[in-house]
């Protein structure tokens, strides 16, 4: 299985600030990696699929880059509900994995 | 509007089946790829398997020997049955779908229903 580590594991960051958060996979994926976000007692939530497209609906700031082996999900500038927990997936190779997630809270 | 909608027992015991069905609304369930997922309590998000029409399903090697996977296309339903539970399978249970335009990855999910195994 392809393992997917996410970094960092939590941050904490104020409304108006800009995150990246890091995810690291065992091999490459090609551009088969997608974003979630999660909030308290909810399925996750599609944010970006193929690296960077954002799905529809999601505010432009949120974006996704990277390549082969390393991605990031920037969120430009917080909003108050953008405190959640947030999830990378490869689907470059079955059994689909998860990263561990990070957490993001309210400074 | 898309909707997935799980449903089953809340509770069942070690050493028995946990089933589950996953009604999908305001999509055509011969159209995609329909998928499960779980997420013990406090934990990670981990795929069980999915199927396509009436495709053999795929699962995730780790769970294939207790999981099976099926499609009921008259009633626009797919279900999920696990034997042999244990302690480590309580979680919440999603049902999802892949989007045929998202390149393999969830655009809609059901609610999730949590699935504790207990005596």
């Amino acid at each position: 299985d392809i393992q997917m580590t996410q970094s960092p594991s939590s941050v904490s960051a104020s409304v108006g600030d800009r995150v990246t958060i890091t995810c690291r996979a065992s091999q490459g994926l090609g551009r088969w990696l997608a974003w979630y976000q999660q909030k308290p007692g909810k399925a996750p939530k599609l944010l970006i699929y193929a690296v960077s497209n954002l799905q529809s609906g999601v505010p432009s700031r949120f974006s996704g880059s990277g390549s082969g082996t390393d991605f990031t999900l920037t969120i430009s500038s917080l909003q108050p509900e953008d405190f959640a927990i947030y999830y990378c997936q490869q689907v470059s190779s079955f059994p689909y994995t998860f990263g561990q997630g990070t957490i993001l809270d309210i400074k | 509007q898309v909707q997935l909608q799980e449903s089953g027992p809340g509770l069942v015991k070690p050493s028995e089946t946990l089933s589950l069905t996953c009604t999908v609304s305001g999509a055509s369930i011969k159209s995609y790829y329909w998928t499960w997922i779980r997420q013990p309590p406090g934990k990670g998000l981990e795929l069980i398997g999915y199927i396509f029409d009436n495709r053999s399903p795929s699962y995730n090697p780790s769970l294939r020997s207790r999981v099976t996977i099926s499609i009921d296309t008259s009633k626009n339903q797919f279900s999920l049955k696990m034997t042999s539970v244990t302690a480590a399978d309580t979680a919440v249970y999603y049902c999802a779908r892949e989007g045929s335009e998202t390149a393999v990855s969830l655009d809609y999910w059901g609610q999730g229903t949590l699935v504790t195994v207990s005596s």
